[in-house]
């Protein structure tokens, strides 16, 4: 059981828009800075969204992050079937001494 | 570029050790906090420990507490993990990764390809 909460899967149609969602706690994405990682099969992650909503170079505006209290959120405009991975938050827990990922979203492209 | 390029992964036998290295290069490694993060297979993402830039602090999940020290040889720009009394629930990708900051605080920007350990009789 993770300590940050993701829905095991989202999808959509291309063009269309995703969010996907990660729950933690006061301890976490409350209080520090929620980063978003993509991971496509048998490769390493990548850095999709840092400091809870801005973009490393070179990742393209249609990935955002955004946070309200304990919950945070990727969202991805005008899906690409290219954009099929699973996607992970993950920050540090203040109470716990731990950095903590969700338990990660699959996302297809139907 | 950031490069960071892990070794040492194989496969042990359970109760035993293994020493893994991540050679870092592309960015003042002595500057950031560096991480170990590991995935077991089909499972998903799991934090093992971090390392701040100055090394005064170092933390670790619970499950390695005790059996795994992390440590960093600056003049070398590398990363270890020193795992010992492996069990079969250590088995994973061990990925090297660097912090933004000095410290645990920030994110992971940047990620090495793994290293398969597995731990087997």
């Amino acid at each position: 059981q993770s300590v940050l909460t993701q829905p095991p899967s989202v999808s959509a149609a291309p063009g269309q828009k995703v969010t996907i969602s990660c729950s933690g706690s006061n301890s976490n994405t409350a209080n520090n800075y929620v980063s978003w990682y993509q991971q496509f099969p048998g490769t390493a992650p990548k850095l999709l969204i840092f400091d809870d909503n801005k973009r490393p170079s070179g990742i393209p505006d249609r990935f955002s992050g955004s946070k309200s209290g304990t919950s945070a959120t990727l969202g991805i405009t005008g899906l690409q079937t290219g954009d099929e991975a699973d996607y992970y938050c993950g920050t540090w827990d203040s109470s716990l001494s731990v950095w903590v990922f969700g338990g990660g979203t699959k996302l297809t492209v139907l | 570029q950031v490069l960071l390029v892990e070794s040492g992964g194989g496969v042990v036998q359970p109760g035993r050790s293994l020493r893994l290295s991540c050679a870092a290069s592309g960015f003042s490694f002595s500057s950031y906090g560096m991480h170990w993060v590991r995935q077991a297979p089909g499972k998903g993402l799991e934090w093992v420990a971090v390392m701040w830039s100055d090394g005064t602090f170092e933390y670790y999940v619970d499950s390695v507490t005790g059996r795994f020290t992390i440590s960093r040889d600056d003049s070398k720009n590398t990363l270890y993990l020193q795992m010992h009394s492996l069990r079969a629930e250590d088995t994973a990708v061990y990925y090297c990764a660097k912090g933004n900051t000095g410290s645990h605080y920030g994110c992971i920007d940047s990620w090495g390809q793994g290293t398969l350990v597995t731990v087997s009789s």
